[in-house]
């Protein structure tokens, strides 16, 4: 069966530390990777997705950026942090392929990130 | 573009009686419609979706969700609430290219005893 795993589970940073947050996949091959954060406890904004390796699409101009050195890892930078930069962040994946339209989102446990 | 609106930010409801939870959608060509659960400080889990054929799909946990082409809605249902199912639920739809799901506002369901 796929699994996600996603770390840290919580981290506390200073304004202008990097931040690296690191996201894999089991159990399957080729899958569609997502990074989404979440503010305040509710809506969902997308950030990056991903349909293969060094194939990255930004959702939203920011000082965050994502890379995939493998094909089952999705990882979520960023050089400077702001305050404003501050959420749960969450990645996702689904299968790729015809069967996209069909297949939901899987995601992990989320990574809770306050920057100080 | 597509778009999903949950139109209630909260849903009241007494353990033991019905809860439904809103969506309406709106869409280019064929919906391609999820719901989601969120419990506190987790990722979201999938419930169920809508892709074609019965209007009435059964999920995870107890839950169904009923779509309605003419009223552009596909509301979330459970015949009788439990306390464990207060959470913060998720509306969503697959884009027009089918590489990302479209999330709605989320709605907390507050189930008291």
């Amino acid at each position: 069966s796929q699994t996600i795993h996603q770390w840290p589970a919580t981290l506390v940073q200073p304004v202008g530390s990097p931040l690296s947050l690191e996201c894999t996949v089991e159990g399957t091959s080729n899958p569609n990777l997502y990074w989404y954060r979440q503010a305040a406890g509710r809506g969902l904004q997308l950030l990056f997705y991903s349909i293969g390796i060094d194939q990255i699409s930004s959702e939203v101009p920011q000082n965050l950026s994502a890379s995939r050195p493998q094909d089952r890892q999705f990882i979520l930078s960023s050089k400077k942090l702001l305050l404003s930069d501050s959420g749960f962040y969450l990645c996702a994946w689904s299968v790729t392929g015809g069967a996209t339209y069909n297949s939901p989102l899987h995601f992990g446990n989320g990574t809770r990130l306050t920057v100080t | 573009a597509q778009s999903v609106a949950q139109p209630e930010d909260q849903v009241n409801v007494a353990e033991g009686n019905p809860l439904t939870v809103k969506c309406t959608y709106s869409v280019s060509g064929n919906p391609y419609l999820f719901w989601y659960v969120q419990y506190p400080n987790r990722g979201l889990q999938f419930l169920l979706k809508y892709i074609t054929g019965d209007n009435l799909v059964k999920g995870s946990y107890g839950f169904e969700a009923e779509f309605n082409k003419s009223q552009t809605s596909f509301h979330l249902k459970k015949p009788s609430a439990l306390v464990s199912d207060s959470a913060l639920y998720f509306c969503a739809v697959r884009d027009i290219g089918f590489q990302k799901l479209v999330f709605g506002t989320g709605t907390r369901l507050l189930v008291s005893p």
